[in-house]
């Protein structure tokens, strides 16, 4: 069965550092999610990404984020300058670009990340 | 902005007890999501639906569109049931999902 991957699954970086999580979305998807959990806390969306540009963002995701699909197969978030806050899992999603099948998202196992 | 509330925050139960999560909502939506995220962090895709009710097995989800409600039921209960269970929707035309707080279950011998 298609699913949907990440990596890596931990990442540990500096304050200050830029990271780069990676997602290869279900093949046929067209729509991608990026969604972060802190520790304790509920799932929060940051951004969905169609058709290559942003198609929503939220508060959270400001300048110090950006997301890009620099291949066909591949979706990134990268963060520029971390902060202690940042740390958290972050979700990967996709789903199908038409009617109510875009609203069915599978998720990637996740990216923890750690900011020290 | 679509304000998702669960309750039970926490559930312990026994094998074999039959389970019931509730999912309210304050605005409108297209579609509710029942999620399943284990201890590992994962999160796996459980129902959706927009009315009516669906049955997987020994899960069953409700949904009362006019009272902004939904339950997830579990029959039978089982230790690998044991996860936390979130509530999710889509609102409007959006695609993106806004999440509750999650109902973390635990079911003992």
């Amino acid at each position: 069965e298609p699913e949907v991957t990440q990596t890596p699954s931990h990442q540990v970086t500096q304050m200050g550092q830029e990271v780069i999580l990676r997602c290869v979305p279900i093949s046929n998807h067209l729509y991608f999610y990026w969604y972060r959990q802190i520790l304790g806390q509920k799932v929060e969306f940051l951004v969905s990404f169609y058709n290559n540009e942003i198609s929503e963002k939220s508060e959270i995701f400001d300048d110090q984020f950006s997301v890009e699909r620099p291949d066909g197969s591949n979706f990134t978030l990268k963060i520029r300058s971390t902060k202690l806050e940042d740390s958290a899992m972050y979700f990967c999603a996709s789903s199908l670009p038409s009617g109510t099948e875009r609203y069915e998202q599978y998720f990637g196992p996740g990216t923890r990340l750690t900011v020290t | 902005k679509n304000e998702v509330e669960q309750s039970p925050q926490n559930l312990t139960a026994q094998e074999g007890e039959f389970i019931t999560i509730n999912c309210s909502y304050s605005v409108g939506i297209s579609a509710l999501h029942w999620l399943q995220q284990h201890p590992g962090g994962g999160i796996v895709s459980l129902f959706m639906l927009s009315s009516g009710k669906k049955k997987h097995g020994r899960l069953i989800a409700t949904i009362n569109i006019q009272e902004k409600h939904s339950s997830l039921h579990i029959t039978a209960s089982h230790p690998r049931d044991s996860a936390v269970y979130i509530c999710a929707v889509n609102t409007g035309t959006a695609s993106k999902l806004t999440f509750g707080t999650g109902t973390r279950l635990q079911v003992t011998l």
